[in-house]
């Protein structure tokens, strides 16, 4: 089967670093990718991992390691406008896109 | 104008109706996918389809049927809805591309079913 598992809540304050972490179980795998929901608006694609390694888009950054079925995400000078939830999604070999339960990120002055 | 056009945006019915929820887009993409949100569920995949001809099941399928009329038209039928499909409805479509798993949404459609 697959699952991927991802903390419920993180808390943080204004100008600080938050990484969000996900575990995955896939049959097969293409990669490990990030997304950010507003208040239930329409899921954006924030990050993609095919490889091991960091990738940092401005502010954000995502971590791969294919042989830990591990990654995270990390949101360095965390600002108010943050606060939302971030999905992990793995894509198998299949082609399905299988996303994490998410994780609700709060900043707090 | 939206790419990934989902409609109703908001729809209450009574149970053991049938209803459907329509997706439409412009961006070109093969692929396109129904998912659930429900709260602290995430987003469980229901039906996916990588072109006209091709339906797979999900997650989550039971209760549900699909139809993909074209390239750019993927519906979502409950034929008899229940109140525990009562969720935010989502559309997404991606390219038939190896290493690029962006997904695009549509805006959602809320529905209640009392």
């Amino acid at each position: 089967g697959q699952s991927l598992e991802q903390p419920s809540e993180v808390t943080a304050v204004e100008g600080a670093i938050v990484q969000i972490n996900c575990t995955y179980q896939t049959s097969g795998f293409y990669g490990l990718s990030w997304y950010q929901q507003h208040d239930g608006g329409a899921p954006t694609f924030l990050s993609y991992n095919a490889l091991d390694g960091l990738e940092e888009t401005g502010r954000f950054s995502s971590f791969l390691s294919r042989s830990d079925s591990y990654g995270y995400l990390l949101l360095q000078e965390l600002q108010m406008k943050d606060s939302a939830s971030y999905f992990c999604a793995v894509k198998n070999q299949g082609g399905k896109l299988i996303f994490g339960q998410g994780t609700e990120l709060s900043v707090k002055p | 104008d939206a790419d990934v056009t989902q409609t109703p945006r908001n729809r209450i019915t009574k149970t053991g109706k049938r209803i459907m929820l329509e997706c439409s887009q412009t961006k070109g993409h093969d692929r396109m996918y129904w998912y659930r949100q429900d709260p602290g569920l995430g987003l469980r995949l229901i039906y996916y389809s990588f072109d006209v001809k091709d339906i797979n099941k999900g997650e989550i399928s039971d209760g549900y049927s699909v139809s993909r009329q074209a390239q750019a038209k993927f519906s979502l039928s409950l034929e008899s809805a229940i109140p525990n499909q009562t969720a935010l409805y989502f559309c997404a479509t991606s390219e038939n591309r190896k290493g690029d798993t962006e997904a695009f949404f549509g805006q959602g459609t809320r529905l209640t079913v009392v």
